[in-house]
């Protein structure tokens, strides 16, 4: 069983809808999650990152986490064309730098077309 | 937000040749970097963990003696590529830890061996 799964895409929604990327990840006592967002040719960029139970807003963004059924989304409203790119879920089981590596799902893509 | 760089961007190199790559968080302190590698249409693959001060701890199947990580300060991390090869073309991608444990990415080095 993989660290962390993604539904793999590709993604495609029009401009303006909602696109809702999802992970679920395997070791329930993981504590940090996040989102990156990489195009292709570059390295990622974080865009959010979830510690507790519930949602979190950062303006277009929204994660969503559910630990009892270990479970992460990212929903992007009003989606842009400049949002397509593949999206990287990563999970850290534990906070503070002795338990510091990432592991990543594979990555979603999506496309948003005008 | 937290900056890290990379240097080179890009290098192309003959075969038997080494290769050192720099990565620098520029405005913060950062007691862990990680080393990626990434293959077109891949994810990343972490390669080593590096503590300043420190020696690197590799991931299984990564050479350390073929792949050098120097760490000397908390600012600075270094990856050589010892007598590279062209199967060792990839997307080099540094990420250093900032407080509390989220990850910020380097820009990568593109790595050709001919």
């Amino acid at each position: 069983q993989k660290e962390v799964e993604q539904n793999s895409g590709p993604l495609s929604v029009p401009e303006g809808a909602i696109a809702s990327l999802n992970c679920t990840y395997s070791d329930r006592g993981s504590q940090s999650f996040f989102w990156y967002r990489q195009y292709s040719g570059k390295s990622p960029e974080l865009i959010m990152s979830i510690y507790s139970n519930g949602d979190k807003e950062d303006g277009r963004f929204t994660a969503q986490l559910n630990k009892a059924s270990q479970y992460v989304s990212l929903l992007i409203r009003d989606s842009q064309p400049s949002d397509s790119a593949t999206y990287l879920c990563a999970v850290n089981k534990g906070r503070g730098s002795t338990l510091g590596r990432l592991y990543f799902g594979r990555g979603t893509q999506l496309t948003v077309w005008p | 937000g937290a900056v890290v760089s990379q240097h080179p961007s890009w290098v192309i190199c003959k075969s038997g040749t080494s290769v050192k790559i720099e990565c620098r968080s520029l405005d913060f302190q950062a007691t862990t970097m990680f080393w990626y590698r990434q293959f077109p249409k891949q994810s990343l693959m972490l390669m080593a963990t590096s503590n300043e001060g420190s020696k690197a701890t590799y991931e299984q199947g990564v050479e350390k003696d073929k792949f050098l990580i120097n760490h000397a300060s908390l600012t600075l991390s270094t990856l050589t590529v010892t007598s590279a090869h062209p199967e060792d073309s990839s997307f080099y991608i540094c990420s250093a830890e900032q407080q509390g444990d989220e990850q910020y990415f380097g820009p990568g080095t593109r790595l050709t061996v001919t």
